[in-house]
């Protein structure tokens, strides 16, 4: 079990470029997750998969975002004309729909930094 | 909707010592998980306990055990022993096993030594 992977871990870039970010889930976990996080607060829910499916978005989650998971491994979430206020911390997290509660588990993130 | 309140945005303690922190959520729903999870300043968000809602028997790993007060929609988290290791930022969470899990806005723990 090698955990949820993301790359890259930090992003700076500027105003009205575009960005995109990967997501390595475990192996064997059927759903994955995109989660954004400010500083001193909790995790927000963007959206969802399962399997390759796009199940749930987030009314955060602006035309300017857009996320897939082809063939239900990776996932990618892209950012375009990126703004200032998308500057956080972008979380990506797994889980196996039917074991435990469907815990999820996280990685360590991606840290965009919008100038 | 759901909700997952923490109201201690930061708490301290002593190195050895116990602290507990609260959490309490609301919910219509009588089947559910709770969680707490713990984000030290590295980031990555690593679970700390689950309870299952329909389980009297509160959870318990290692140092850390919860106290589930269904009736009153509360969760605390008790860390025995503290350690330095243990300074972080702690979330409760809560899920219905479907697909969304909702977090607090989180407590940071201080642990003097």
């Amino acid at each position: 079990d090698t955990g949820v992977s993301q790359d890259p871990r930090h992003k700076i870039t500027k105003r009205g470029q575009n960005v995109t970010f990967r997501c390595d889930p475990i192996s064997e976990h059927n759903r994955l997750y995109w989660y954004r996080q400010t500083l001193g607060q909790g995790p927000e829910f963007l959206t969802y998969f399962q399997n390759e499916a796009q199940l749930e978005k987030s009314r955060l989650l602006s035309d300017r975002f857009s996320a897939e998971r082809p063939k239900g491994s990776f996932s990618t979430l892209e950012i375009q004309r990126t703004e200032q206020g998308d500057s956080a911390m972008y979380l990506c997290a797994s889980s196996h729909r039917d074991r435990a509660g469907n815990t999820i588990y996280f990685g360590e993130g991606s840290w965009l930094t919008v100038v | 909707a759901q909700t997952v309140t923490q109201s201690q945005p930061e708490m301290s303690v002593q190195e050895a010592e116990t602290v507990t922190l609260s959490c309490t959520y609301d919910t219509s729903e009588s089947d559910y998980y709770l969680f707490w999870y713990k984000q030290p300043p590295s980031r990555q968000m690593i679970l700390v306990i689950r309870q299952e809602a329909y389980k009297q028997q509160n959870a318990t790993e290692n140092r850390f055990s919860v106290n589930f007060q269904k009736a009153a929609k509360s969760f605390s988290l008790k860390i025995s022993d503290s350690q330095l290791g243990d300074a972080a930022m702690y979330f409760c969470a809560y899920g219905t096993g479907g697909f969304k899990t909702i977090f607090g806005a989180g407590t940071r723990l201080f642990v003097k030594a």
